[in-house]
């Protein structure tokens, strides 16, 4: 999608264990966003980032951390994984934030908590 | 809660038929607002927006109107075909920090 990689597409983890999702985007975009998807809830965002080393919470941040080393890079980490973490999770980039072009996203990594 | 909403989670048509989307926005400062399309199994993609100094904007086949007064987006699908059978969410821009999205409309078209 339009220079988006989100890897793993797939993965099914254990309760209690860690878990890192990557998003790759090669269009030097400044922001990144991580949403998860749930049936009922639509588009939910965990976290975003404006820059290199800089980042804010979204609506359900809690259980989930990011880092951005690499303006090319956002990683999102479960620390703890859980059942209710069980989701869709989708990436995206924008050149200008929320205001402007909108976003594009990535193809999702399903995850499923065990 | 959410800002962002659609009036229907479903909304069936035949192919050729006009469709019509609808969403609410509660935040009146919003002042951009976008329309995407979600495949089965794909990321939501772009369609068409709006900038809040508007109130219709017109793409291919589509067309976005906007009544803040009502605070009330809908997108318009002419034509509608089977490949136009997806989720369409609207997502509202807040603060200039991210968009909101709402939840969701899937529409079903039949041949």
């Amino acid at each position: 999608d339009a220079g988006i990689t989100q890897s793993p597409r797939h993965k099914v983890t254990e309760t209690g264990t860690p878990v890192t999702l990557r998003c790759h985007q090669t269009e030097n975009h400044r922001y990144m966003y991580w949403y998860r998807q749930d049936p009922g809830h639509g588009l939910r965002l965990i976290h975003y980032s404006y820059g290199v080393k800089d980042t804010d919470k979204g609506e359900v941040s809690d259980g989930y951390s990011v880092s951005r080393s690499k303006t090319e890079d956002f990683l999102l980490t479960l620390e703890s994984a859980t059942s209710s973490q069980t989701s869709v999770y989708f990436c995206a980039i924008s050149e200008s934030g929320g205001d402007g072009y909108g976003y594009t996203f990535g193809s999702g990594t399903r995850l499923t908590v065990v | 809660g959410e800002s962002v909403g659609l009036h229907l989670p479903t909304l069936s048509v035949q192919e050729g038929d006009n469709s019509i989307i609808n969403c609410a926005y509660s935040n009146s400062a919003s002042d951009y607002f976008i329309w995407y399309k979600q495949e089965s199994g794909k990321g939501p993609q772009f369609i068409i927006d709006i900038r809040s100094n508007m109130d219709k904007r017109q793409g291919q086949r589509v067309t976005v109107l906007l009544n803040k007064t009502v605070k009330h987006l809908s997108l318009q699908i002419a034509a509608t075909q089977p490949g136009d059978s997806a989720v369409y969410f609207c997502a509202e821009n807040q603060a200039g920090t991210a968009l909101i999205f709402g939840k969701g409309t899937t529409l079903s078209v039949s041949s």
